[in-house]
């Protein structure tokens, strides 16, 4: 069973628009939550983070939104540029658990175009 | 700085062979982590460790083992190799387990024959 989901495999979006990125996760005991942006033949970076105790944390072009009550989570990047395109993953974790480990969403690959 | 670095970056490795990938960070980060990426699936975790001498297993552990003698170092050893762990490796570190940023490095492309 899927803890975190990116229903959208990809995205394609004109360059000066906005692109929103949607991530719906089921455990309610998450209480961190990260994207990181991944292009080919790299290892993924880190882009934005927010904690439950937020809901929306702005850096740049880069905003995260988020709405425990419906456990969503956006990240709009505006305006979008070309070098925006690569793959974004949505990522949980529940600090106070067992584990703490990061449950990753399986990404959207997003393409802006010139 | 060079973060974290992986080797090799990519092994073409024949079935029922033994195969470690080395992961090195110079952060001084207490936890690492292994993930493979595969098309469609995402990063799944594979074993992580919390801090040295300490390790866990995560969501695809079967097949693989890990250990962390010291803060730096975590290696990932397939005892037997089989075709399903052709994959991409990326390993990680972060200050705390699970909270914070996770630095990722380069990763290991490994194809099983």
């Amino acid at each position: 069973d899927q803890q975190v989901k990116q229903n959208s495999p990809s995205l394609s979006v004109q360059e000066g628009r906005i692109s929103i990125l949607n991530c719906d996760y089921t455990n309610s005991m998450f209480d961190y939550f990260l994207w990181y942006k991944k292009y080919p033949a790299e290892g993924p970076t880190f882009l934005i983070s927010i904690s439950s105790i937020k809901d929306k944390n702005e850096d740049g072009r880069f905003t995260v939104f988020l709405n425990k009550s419906a456990k969503h989570l956006s990240l709009h990047i505006v305006p979008s540029q070309p070098g925006d395109s690569a793959v974004y993953f949505c990522a949980a974790s529940n600090y106070g658990g067992s584990q703490g480990n990061l449950i990753f969403g399986k990404g959207t690959k997003l393409s802006v175009k010139p | 700085i060079a973060g974290i670095t992986q080797a090799p970056t990519s092994q073409i490795l024949a079935a029922g062979r033994r195969m470690t990938l080395r992961c090195t960070q110079d952060m001084r980060h207490n936890a690492m982590y292994w993930y493979r990426q595969d098309l469609g699936l995402g990063l799944r975790l594979i074993h992580y460790s919390n801090t040295a001498g300490t390790t866990g297993k995560g969501e695809v552990p079967d097949g693989y083992s890990v250990s962390r003698a010291n803060t730096d170092d975590f290696p990932l050893t397939l005892a037997s190799a089989v075709p399903s762990q052709t994959s991409v490796y990326f390993c990680a570190s972060s200050d705390l387990l699970g909270y914070g940023e996770q630095f990722f490095g380069p990763g290991t492309r490994l194809t099983v024959l």
